[in-house]
């Protein structure tokens, strides 16, 4: 169990810019969520996926973001023709889903992404 | 809807001081709650849960939690803080669904 990881740590880019994160869910979770965090707030739930499937999108999620988990493992988080108004950090996590409701999640460290 | 409220953004206790950290939660249904920690440049981790089992809940680091329905609370305690114990604790609730709603979190300080 080496965690769940995210990639990159850290991203600047300017406005306008595309970016692209990825997260590496613990290998037998079955449950992937994207959360953003901005300083100050608890982590703010954006999208989820079982498996493969998207089965929730939060109404924070605007077109401009496109999540995808193509084989039911590691994810990808798309943001198009970013504006300063989503600098935050974006944390991924994982969860084997079928213990109930007293499921744990998993963080990983998130990547922080500032837009100039 | 399932939602969780902090009160309190800062929290300053002394090394060997009762630790104290509200929250109170709506729930429809009951709730599933959850306290996770959060230290610099970490990814949040769970320290205790509370699925209905027991109202007294044991967690980690000397944690432990207690669920109390007359008061939709779930406060966090700890009888003696470490400096270790500093960090950015958070409460939340599962909703019906498979959503983790979170709160706004508390920023714990230990004064040596």
């Amino acid at each position: 169990d080496t965690g769940v990881s995210q990639n990159p740590r850290h991203k600047i880019t300017k406005r306008g810019q595309n970016v692209t994160f990825r997260c590496d869910p613990i290998s037998e979770h079955n449950r992937l969520y994207w959360y953003r965090q901005t300083l100050g707030q608890g982590p703010e739930f954006l999208t989820y996926f079982q498996n493969e499937a998207q089965l929730e999108k939060s109404r924070l999620l605007s077109d401009r973001f496109s999540a995808e988990r193509p084989k039911g493992s590691f994810s990808t988080l798309e943001i198009q023709r970013t504006e300063q108004g989503d600098s935050a950090m974006y944390l991924c996590a994982s969860m084997r889903q079928g213990e109930g409701m007293g499921e744990k999640l998993f963080f990983g460290s998130g990547t922080q992404l500032s837009v100039l | 809807a399932q939602s969780v409220t902090q009160l309190g953004s800062h929290v300053s206790v002394s090394e060997g001081a009762l630790v104290l950290l509200r929250c109170n939660y709506s729930s429809s249904v009951p709730p599933y709650l959850f306290w996770y920690v959060q230290y610099p440049n970490q990814g949040l981790q769970l320290l205790l849960k509370y699925t209905s089992a027991a109202t007294l809940v044991k967690g980690i680091n000397g944690f432990e939690a207690e669920f109390k329905k007359s008061e939709t609370s779930f406060h966090l305690t700890k009888p003696s803080a470490h400096m270790s114990d500093a960090a950015e604790y958070f409460c939340a609730v599962r909703g019906t669904g498979n959503q983790f709603y979170f709160g706004t979190g508390t920023s714990l300080t230990v004064i040596p």
